[in-house]
């Protein structure tokens, strides 16, 4: 079955950076476009951008342009997501999530807790 | 940039029908995907590109789409159908997913 499995909490200060990873199984890597999506404690979800794991391409979301970088490593089946300069602002819990053909989330990630604190 | 406005809260007594709208501009042009998530839990995609279902989702999930308004329609609403739920849309324009801010459904 398909699985998306990320990696586990994170505790990070202010200024650092994290890196957040996403192994996929029960499918064929590409051609599913990887997607992040964070949520903050009690709010709403936020999309971060895409990634193609055949190629490698990306597109962000204007708001994390400059601070987040989507990486994979096919032979592992596995996303990353990293994020810099972190602030409080950027605790929420980080999803990855595979995309279908008409832009439709149909796997998700358990959700890695990223918390932000000096 | 598109924007997507849900009702922060809806509330239904179990077995009517539950309405959640999903407005953008001319989203009737666009394939909306809605999601339903649980305190605590990953979201779970319930209905694709317009009233299709994941195997394992019940019939009683629906929506339809048309101008300005998408609309998720949950029938014979159950007590474990109480979630949170968003709409979302690829906005071609900026090459970006959106999503809705999300609605509460409340089971009376």
């Amino acid at each position: 079955q398909v699985q998306l499995v990320q990696s586990g909490a994170e505790v990070k200060k202010p200024g650092a950076s994290v890196k957040v990873s996403c192994k996929a199984s029960g499918y064929t890597f590409p051609p599913y476009d990887i997607n992040w999506v964070r949520q903050a404690t009690g709010q709403g979800l936020e999309w971060m951008g895409w990634l193609n794991p055949n190629n490698g391409d990306t597109g962000y979301a204007q708001k994390f342009q400059g601070r987040v970088t989507m990486t994979r490593i096919t032979s592992i089946t596995t996303a990353y997501m990293e994020l810099s300069s972190l602030r409080s602002g950027d605790t929420a819990v980080y999803y990855c999530a595979r995309v279908r053909a008409d832009g439709s989330f149909d796997y998700w990630g358990q959700g890695t807790l990223v918390t932000v604190s000096s | 940039s598109y924007v997507l406005t849900q009702p922060p809260s809806v509330s239904v007594a179990p077995g009517k029908t539950a309405r959640i709208t999903c407005g953008g501009n001319n989203i009737g042009s666009k394939s909306v995907h809605w999601y339903q998530q649980k305190p605590g839990q990953a979201p779970v995609l319930v209905v694709y590109d317009d009233s299709d279902r994941p195997s394992g989702i019940p019939e009683r999930f629906s929506d339809s789409n048309s101008g300005n308004t998408a609309t998720l329609t949950i029938s014979r609403v159950e007590a474990g159908d109480e979630a949170d739920y968003y709409c979302q849309v690829w906005d071609s324009s900026s090459d970006h997913v959106v999503f809705g801010g999300g609605t509460k459904l409340t089971v009376l």
